[in-house]
């Protein structure tokens, strides 16, 4: 199975803050990674598909980069509703794995 | 919009087999989507069990291959998950999705959207 290793696992930022979470693959695996975003209580979203597609109606705050087996997902200026867990999955092959999670905190 | 809810047992014995079902809102079981498993036990990453197309083709991950069963109901709008030989390590919140996909190869694919989870703990 392929491996996602996110970082940090938890993060602390103001408004208006530029916060990054990256996760790295134990394999390469082109463009094929997602992120998602789970608020307590509601049911995760997707952000971003295939590294830097946003979602329909996700802010535009929000972008993707990388290729291989390192990516990146940038909050280019943080809201207090960005407060959520951001999980990083991979969608190049079967089994479909994730990141163990960031817990971004709004300070 | 297509909406998604699971339903079955918050508690489930040891050795016992875990059934839940996710019913599909707003749109057709039968559309061009993967109905698809995920969990995630306390503390650990999420973990994809399995999806489902049309009826007929099914993928499983191997870690679990030997215990799942997915199925579809077309006439109810819903799709099932059936684990058996249950253990402490089979408890987590357990999420229904579907995984929309296009073109490429690999196909694009990515799980939207999702239910908000059942909580499910096995236990005597």
């Amino acid at each position: 199975d392929i491996q996602l290793t996110q970082s940090p696992s938890s993060l602390s930022a103001s408004v208006g803050d530029r916060v990054t979470i990256t996760c790295r693959t134990s394999q390469s695996i082109s463009d094929y990674l997602n992120w998602y975003q789970r608020k307590p209580g509601k049911a995760p979203k997707v952000l971003i598909y295939m590294t830097s597609t946003v979602q329909n109606g996700v802010p535009s705050r929000f972008s993707g980069s990388g290729s291989g087996t390192d990516f990146t997902l940038t909050i280019s200026s943080l809201r207090p509703e960005d407060s959520a867990i951001y999980y990083c999955q991979q969608s190049y092959t079967i089994p479909y794995t994730f990141g163990q999670g960031t817990k971004l905190e709004i300070k | 919009q297509v909406q998604l809810q699971e339903s079955g047992p918050g508690l489930v014995k040891p050795s016992g087999t875990l059934s839940l079902t996710c019913a599909v809102s707003g749109g057709s079981i039968s559309s061009v989507v993967w109905w698809t498993w995920v969990r995630q036990p306390p503390g650990k990453a999420l973990e994809w069990i399995g999806e489902i197309y049309h009826a007929d083709i099914i993928h499983y991950n191997p870690s679990l291959k030997s215990r799942v069963t997915i199925s579809l109901d077309k006439s109810r709008n819903q799709f099932s998950l059936n684990l058996t030989s249950l253990t402490a390590a089979d408890t987590a919140v357990y999420y229904c999705a579907g995984k929309l996909w296009g073109g490429g190869t690999p196909a694009i694919n990515w799980f939207d959207p999702w239910g908000q989870g059942s909580l499910v703990t096995v236990s005597s």
